[in-house]
């Protein structure tokens, strides 16, 4: 079975300052999908970025970007010139190519000071 | 277009007591699911709906029940409330097939079982 680990419960950051989020997850799979996703105080469930594992090249959003190594199973995140609005539980998310089941880690609370 | 929406938002409920949560999305989306969110623990995927008339068991299915009777619905039910079941619970829907990899995710209904 397919895990995702999330070593960081919080981290923090100045604002326009960069942070970096980690992620390392467990399958045997060799096509799979893995995504962020962001929860602010909201509830609400945004997807932030997502990276195909066929793909060499690190996905980037904006201010966003990952850093896929698939042979050590790390997705870490890269958030640049942090906002408040950054601030957020931050989730990681596995999800195996032939299904829609999403496995998620347990989530870092970012907190981002002026 | 008001994407997956949950009703309702809030609920507390006696022990023993009964419920069904609804989710809704207009998007048309084959897939639809149902994930709890606990302290620490991330979303954890309880049931979900590969299409009408069918419902599969997730991580986390027991104490709660699903149907499917209309493309656009997801009912999330608990027959016998417990306090264990306190959480707060998302619906999701995607669209099928392999290009299906982002989940939309409704803004979460909070349950308290007291």
């Amino acid at each position: 079975a397919q895990t995702v680990t999330q070593s960081q419960p919080e981290m923090s950051v100045q604002e326009a300052e960069t942070v970096t989020l980690s992620c390392t997850y467990d399958t045997s799979e060799s096509d799979y999908y893995l995504f962020w996703y962001k929860q602010p105080p909201s509830r609400q469930m945004i997807l932030v970025i997502r990276q195909e594992a066929y793909k060499q090249q690190n996905a980037t959003e904006n201010r966003f970007s990952v850093n896929f190594q698939k042979a050590a199973k790390s997705f870490s995140l890269k958030i640049s010139d942090s906002q408040l609005g950054d601030a957020a539980m931050y989730f990681c998310a596995y999800r195996s190519y032939n299904t829609d089941k999403l496995i998620f880690g347990t989530g870092t609370r970012l907190q981002v000071f002026p | 277009n008001a994407g997956v929406t949950q009703t309702p938002k809030f609920r507390v409920l006696k022990t023993g007591q009964s419920m069904t949560l609804l989710c809704a999305q207009d998007m048309n989306h084959e897939y639809m699911y149902w994930y709890r969110q606990d302290p620490g623990m991330g979303l954890r995927l309880i049931h979900y709906s590969v299409g009408e008339g069918t419902t599969a068991k997730g991580e986390v299915p027991d104490g709660y029940n699903v149907s499917r009777l209309k493309k656009q619905n997801f009912l999330l039910g608990l027959e016998s409330a417990a306090p264990s079941q306190t959480s707060v619970y998302f619906c999701a829907s995607s669209p099928p097939g392999q290009s299906s990899y982002e989940q939309y995710f409704g803004p979460g209904t909070r349950l308290t079982v007291t």
